[in-house]
């Protein structure tokens, strides 16, 4: 079954250390996202790609940074510029810009980010 | 930009009762509108969709929501509500250009009591 797959699914990090948050798809969808999600906010966008070696910030991209070198691997580094990093992680997928059916996001089950 | 406003941060129902979850959005045009459903822990789950058409959309697990354009509304309901309704519920608007990602509401956490 398609689907995607977010690992790991608890993480630890020093503080001042980066870390690198992995979202693999095999839905075939071109447009990949990460969202932050903390108790009481909802999700915030934090960086989204449309297609291949291009992606875009969201509205908290500062002290993290991304890359799209596969159409199929989407993954997220927290820098340790990223002054309170520890949340709950959301990745998800969609079939792409322009398309009808572009939304009806598939989302992973999430990596879990402790700084300790 | 789209904006999208729910109300209810915690609400407590009891099982069998009916429930209605408050979605409020902003945009200039009419929207594509969603819900999603989150468990602890978990990621996200698409419930229901609404794109054009008819204005009562029917969704996954008996829940239905219906557009309103006059009051920029996009309420969730369900009749009868079981214990393994308690999770967490999104409301999400994006534009028909497809070109802007989704903008999710801060969520509305459900309760079932016995």
């Amino acid at each position: 079954d398609g689907g995607i797959t977010q690992s790991p699914k608890y993480l630890f990090r020093k503080e001042g250390q980066n870390v690198t948050l992995s979202c693999e798809q095999n839905l075939n969808h071109d447009a990949m996202y990460w969202y932050r999600q903390d108790p009481g906010q909802g999700l915030r966008l934090i960086y989204y790609s449309q297609i291949v070696n291009d992606f875009q910030k969201g509205d908290i991209a500062e002290g993290y940074s991304v890359s799209r070198e596969k159409k199929e691997s989407f993954p997220l580094t927290v820098t340790s510029a990223q002054k309170n990093p520890t949340a709950f992680y959301l990745c998800a997928s969609s079939l792409g810009q322009g398309r009808v059916d572009n939304y009806g996001y598939t989302f992973g089950s999430g990596t879990r980010l402790t700084v300790v | 930009a789209q904006s999208v406003t729910q109300p209810d941060i915690h609400i407590t129902v009891s099982e069998g009762a009916s429930l209605e979850l408050r979605c409020n959005y902003s945009y200039g045009a009419t929207p594509y509108l969603f819900w999603y459903v989150q468990s602890p822990g978990q990621g996200l789950q698409l419930l229901l969709k609404y794109f054009s058409g008819d204005t009562l959309v029917q969704g996954i697990k008996g829940f239905e929501a219906e557009f309103k354009r006059s009051q920029s509304s996009f309420n969730l309901r369900k009749p009868s509500v079981h214990w393994s309704d308690a999770a967490e519920y999104f409301c999400a608007v994006g534009a028909r250009s497809g070109n802007t990602p989704l903008v999710f509401g801060k969520g509305t956490r459900l309760s079932v009591i016995a």
